[in-house]
Parts: structure tokens; sequence; C-alpha cells
């Protein structure tokens, strides 16, 4: 069975600073990691992916991923925050290949502080 | 490239009322899921399509709820009998091919009164 854990359910950074959200996975089989950012009353964007290549991703907007198998972990980082970058980002986990649905984390609220 | 998209917006109806939401993916994609979001919670997984075919149910997809994709193009989410409880944001996702990252549209927004 899949599962995703988001620590911090809210994070504040000052503009400029460095970002970093984490997400730790558990699965059954080889992982396919995702994170999604959402803005208020909107769906979910896709920011990056990680589908068993590279183990560092380079997403959008600057941000970048790295998957730990060791650790579990598929934290998302971004060297210096925009005011722009103040949304939900959710991580997800899917079975790769194998998937039929994503199972999404309870989301982690990043605010941006001028 | 047109993306996602879903109709409604927004629907408020009142409890016992029957809704249904309208959700149009991506042209070439042959893969259709649907998801509710509640306040502070990430998407759950109700149902998905692969072209017409309806594959797969989440056990939170009770008897009230039926979604169909006719034709394997557009696809419907029917709420029967609604309740308190539904209200949520509805989202639905497309995708090419199994596994493959999910497209997400802008979501219904539900109100149950």
């Amino acid at each position: 069975a899949q599962s995703v854990t988001q620590l911090g359910s809210h994070v504040s950074v000052s503009e400029g600073a460095l970002v970093l959200l984490r997400c730790n996975y558990s699965s059954s089989v080889p992982p396919y990691l995702f994170w999604y950012v959402q803005y208020p009353n909107q769906g979910l964007q896709l920011l990056l992916k990680y589908t068993s290549a590279a183990t560092l991703v380079k997403g959008i907007n600057g941000f970048e991923a790295e998957f730990k198998k060791s650790e579990t972990s598929f934290h998302l980082t971004k060297p210096s925050a925009h005011m722009s970058d103040a949304a939900e980002y959710f991580c997800a986990v899917s079975e790769g290949t194998g998937a039929n649905n994503l199972f999404f984390g309870t989301g982690t609220r990043l605010t941006v502080i001028p | 490239d047109t993306g996602v998209s879903q109709n409604p917006r927004h629907k408020i109806t009142k409890r016992g009322q029957n809704v249904t939401f309208r959700c149009d993916p991506i042209s070439e994609h042959n893969r259709l899921y649907w998801y509710r979001q509640t306040l502070g919670q990430g998407p759950e997984f109700l149902t998905y399509f692969q072209n017409e075919a309806q594959l797969e149910k989440s056990r939170l997809l009770s008897d009230r709820f039926s979604a169909e994709r006719p034709k394997g193009s557009f696809s419907t989410l029917e709420i029967q009998r609604t309740e308190q409880g539904d209200s949520a944001m509805y989202l639905c996702a497309s995708s090419l091919i199994k596994g493959a990252e999910q497209y997400f549209g802008p979501g219904t927004r539900l109100t149950v009164t």
C-alpha cells in the first residue's frame, strides 16, 4: 500500500530564503513521486515528477526535489522564495507503471513573508 | 493545448437534491480520474476510467455516487440525495498512459446546505 506523510502543515519563509517542504512516502513497489501546487480555489498544477530516472529532479518555477530511497523521502526545495510561491503544496505517490491512482499527502501551506 | 475543464465551478444545493458535474479531459488522454478534496486535506481517489470503461472505484464512492464516460470522451459524476458530508471540491484529472502524470482541472466546489 502507498502513503505519503508531509511534515509541517504550515511553513513560513522570508522572501529570498530557502524553501524546504518535506515528504516521506511508503510504497511496496518502486514508486513514482510527484509534487503538485494548488493556488486558492484552483486545481492542482504539476511541479515535478520522479519516475525512476535521475534522482534529482528539476521542475517548474525553480523548484527541485531529490529522491532518497534509503530515507524514503522526496523533499521539495527552492533556493530563493518569491511572494508568488505562496500556495498549498501536495506530495503524491503512485505505483509507477502499475498505478491506477495517486495517493496524496495532507499538504503544506507555504507562506512567504516580505 | 486545452487543459482539463470542469463545469460548473461552483454548485450550491439543498440536502436531498441530485447534482451532476462534468469533466472534459485533455483530448488525447484516454485515462480519466475523479478525486474529492475536503478542507485541509489532500485529494482522495474516487474512481477512474480507461476510455469508456470504469475500471476501479474507491470505497469512498458510495451507492449514491455514479460516474460515466460515454464514448471515452467527457465524464459526468452524479451524486444522488446529497448529504452535508458531500460538501467538498470534486477534482477531475486525465493522463495519457498508465502511471503517467495526471493533469487536473480547476475543480467543482459543492456546498450542500
